[in-house]
């Protein structure tokens, strides 16, 4: 099986431009989740989604930033107008129906913003 | 606002050495996750926890949760130069959002040869 993908591995933005970071969960997981490791910090919960469905963005910030995971296709975090404080790792997870506290990681996406 | 504390921050030891590292919190989890984290890469769960005082073990690695389920630690017998890594881990807030994990900062372990 393959795990949780995640694309691109990096990605780099200037300033004032827009970031779309991609995650396709594991095979038979529906509820992805999006995580954001800033460097010194520990992974901080931003997203929770099931397919067409925001279950749970309280960890996302309230301008800017935006999720979605669609019917068909990837989960995408949609990041605009970037800010060097946008810089981090962003992780997609994903977990197996009836447990949502096991999640599997994917290897994430290091967003540059210049 | 949920905390785990990890501890120590930074583990050196020898290759053969057995060695345990904690992560507590004064709130009580649905959960516990450990994980590894290797440069560049994602967290690779490696257990999941959920009853108070639980035992898990896996190969050289055990796994306790506390009777209170506020704190849990992760011990390692015999460790080898492939258990080098940042261990973190995470626990699933209670109150029917136990998918919101609250990561520690994470325990980086290095063992030499």
């Amino acid at each position: 099986n393959a795990g949780v993908m995640q694309n691109p591995r990096h990605l780099v933005r200037r300033r004032g431009q827009e970031a779309r970071l991609r995650c396709s969960p594991m095979k038979g997981h529906s509820h992805v989740y999006w995580y954001r490791q800033l460097p010194e910090e520990g992974l901080k919960f931003m997203v929770y989604l099931q397919k067409e469905n925001i279950i749970d963005e309280s960890g996302m910030p309230k301008e800017r930033f935006s999720a979605e995971f669609p019917k068909e296709g990837p989960s995408i975090l949609r990041i605009q107008q970037v800010v060097r404080g946008d810089s981090a790792a962003y992780f997609c997870a994903s977990s197996p129906p009836g447990r949502t506290d096991t999640q599997y990681f994917g290897p994430g996406t290091r967003l540059t913003v210049l | 606002t949920q905390l785990l504390e990890q501890s120590p921050q930074f583990l050196s030891i020898q290759e053969g050495e057995n060695l345990t590292v904690y992560c507590n919190s004064s709130s009580v989890f649905s959960s516990l996750q450990w994980y590894r984290q290797e440069p560049g890469e994602g967290p690779v769960l490696l257990v999941t926890v959920v009853t108070g005082g639980e035992v898990k073990k896996l190969k050289r690695l055990t796994f306790q949760f506390g009777d209170a389920r506020k704190d849990s630690s992760l011990h390692i017998t015999a460790a080898q130069t492939g258990d080098t890594g940042l261990y973190l881990c995470a626990g699933g807030s209670s109150g029917g959002s136990n998918y919101k994990l609250t990561f520690g900062k994470g325990t980086l372990l290095t063992v030499n040869p």
